[in-house]
């Protein structure tokens, strides 16, 4: 089946710095990629959209300033959260969907650290 | 999207089937039901989907009711490898597009031995 690589899996970062999250599909393109965030005991939150070769689209209440995404090929997405604070600490979880297929595959997520 | 309801969480025996209900009256024509599960600390995983009609596959089996106002997804021989949150989520899909998911809080499901 699909397979969306995610890295890193885990980073601890100091606050006011920036940190990088790759999203990848290893064996197919992906034209579309989402971005979840997800705080303890609490459900996914879709924050947005990636376009490839486009802007992302951001859900309502999610800075852009702040998740900067860029989808500069078909199997890479990254999403950059800059001057990071503690409140930013969470589980971030990426997905893509093969043409071919219904379902969406996850990453397996980074866990943002922010002391 | 329609809002799905779900139980907060049920309990299951290793080896029985574990039948996972998911309410969703409010679901239009072009919405199908898709059934998600995200084990601790992982990304979540596609089960299975369907619009009208019962499907299986090699996880499970999903029932629709026929006025598809509710779903029961069945894990058929429940293993201690099933315990994790399952998600029912309503969206509409059209052909080749993408589609977004809202997650509810889904049900978790523990399988004791």
């Amino acid at each position: 089946g699909a397979v969306v690589s995610q890295h890193p899996s885990r980073v601890i970062c100091k606050s006011g710095t920036s940190v990088k999250i790759e999203c990848r599909s290893l064996d197919f393109q992906a034209t579309t990629m989402f971005w979840y965030r997800q705080f303890p005991k609490q459900s996914l939150m879709l924050m947005a959209t990636s376009n490839e070769g486009s802007k992302a689209t951001y859900e309502q209440g999610v800075e852009k300033d702040k998740f900067l995404i860029n989808h500069a090929s078909l199997t890479l997405s990254t999403l950059t959260v800059t001057s990071a604070h503690p409140e930013d600490s969470s589980f971030y979880i990426c997905s893509a969907r093969p043409d071919s297929e219904y379902g969406y595959t996850f990453g397996s997520g980074t866990r943002l650290t922010v002391v | 999207d329609a809002k799905t309801t779900q139980p907060p969480s049920m309990d299951c025996a290793e080896g029985r089937a574990a039948n996972l209900p998911c309410n969703h009256s409010t679901i239009s024509g072009n919405e199908y039901v898709y059934w998600y599960r995200q084990i601790h600390s992982q990304g979540p995983q596609y089960i299975i989907h369907g619009l009208k009609n019962n499907e299986t596959n090699e996880m499970a089996s999903l029932i629709i009711t026929e006025d598809r106002k509710s779903s029961t997804l069945i894990l058929p021989h429940a293993t201690l490898r099933d315990t994790a949150v399952y998600y029912c989520i309503v969206s509409a899909h059209s052909g080749g597009s993408n589609y977004k998911l809202t997650f509810g809080k889904g049900t978790l499901l523990t399988v004791n031995p």
